[in-house]
């Protein structure tokens, strides 16, 4: 059974550009929160999509952005990259109970 | 102040010790604890949660909530190598849609 798989695992990008990171949930799992960890940090909370709409969001800028899919899979939007988006991106998703089943992440550099 | 504080370490410990993980929090809103464990370039993995005050046991690691310290702990006995990772703790006030307000992370290194 297949994990939550989370594509790229590593992305470089220029500061200003935008970047999308992908996210595929745990098998029966129909909620998706997105977390950013920073180096040396524990992670902090993104926002969390459940039927499609955004349900939480955390104190991230609209710069931030997402998406979730009929079939649960879900994308974090970043525009007009600053160097402090530098982190670890982590998927997480569950079956409204807890445990949250996290991915390995994306680790994205903005240089 | 942090909502969740959590000593980063780092925690160096002998193969068999006993470790003792903490963190504080500040809201009495949270009523579910974990701790997740996170090795290297890798997402992290529940440990344990548990529902507001108490212990809980499972295997070699025990976890304990004080709700009226706003304190809770993570105890690992008979210690392994293969526990060498970042331990951190998380809650959530309750919603089982909830986020999670995490702590830093304690990095603990286990030597044999």
């Amino acid at each position: 059974d297949a994990g939550v798989t989370q594509s790229p695992t590593h992305l470089i990008k220029t500061r200003g550009q935008q970047v999308t990171l992908r996210c595929s949930p745990k098998s029966g799992h129909d909620t998706v929160s997105w977390y950013q960890q920073a180096l040396g940090q524990g992670p902090q909370f993104i926002f969390q999509y459940y039927e499609e709409e955004e349900r939480q969001r955390g104190n991230f800028p609209d710069r931030f952005s997402g998406h979730q899919f009929p079939n649960y899979s879900s994308e974090l939007n970043v525009n007009a990259l600053l160097l402090g988006d530098s982190a670890l991106y982590l998927c997480a998703s569950s079956l409204r109970s807890y445990g949250y089943t996290f991915g390995s992440g994306t680790r994205l550099t903005v240089v | 102040q942090k909502e969740v504080e959590q000593d980063p370490g780092p925690l160096s410990v002998p193969e068999g010790a006993i470790v003792s993980l903490n963190c504080t929090y500040s809201n009495s809103a949270f009523q579910y604890f974990m701790w997740y464990r996170q090795y290297s370039r890798k997402g992290p993995e529940l440990l344990m949660y548990t529902y507001s005050s108490g212990n809980k046991e499972d295997g070699r690691f025990t976890a304990q909530v004080d709700k009226s310290s706003k304190y809770i702990s993570l105890f690992i006995r008979d210690s392994q190598p293969s526990d060498s990772a970042t331990y951190l703790c998380a809650m959530n006030k309750g919603s089982t849609l909830g986020r999670l307000y995490f702590g830093r992370g304690t990095q603990l290194t286990v030597w044999p």
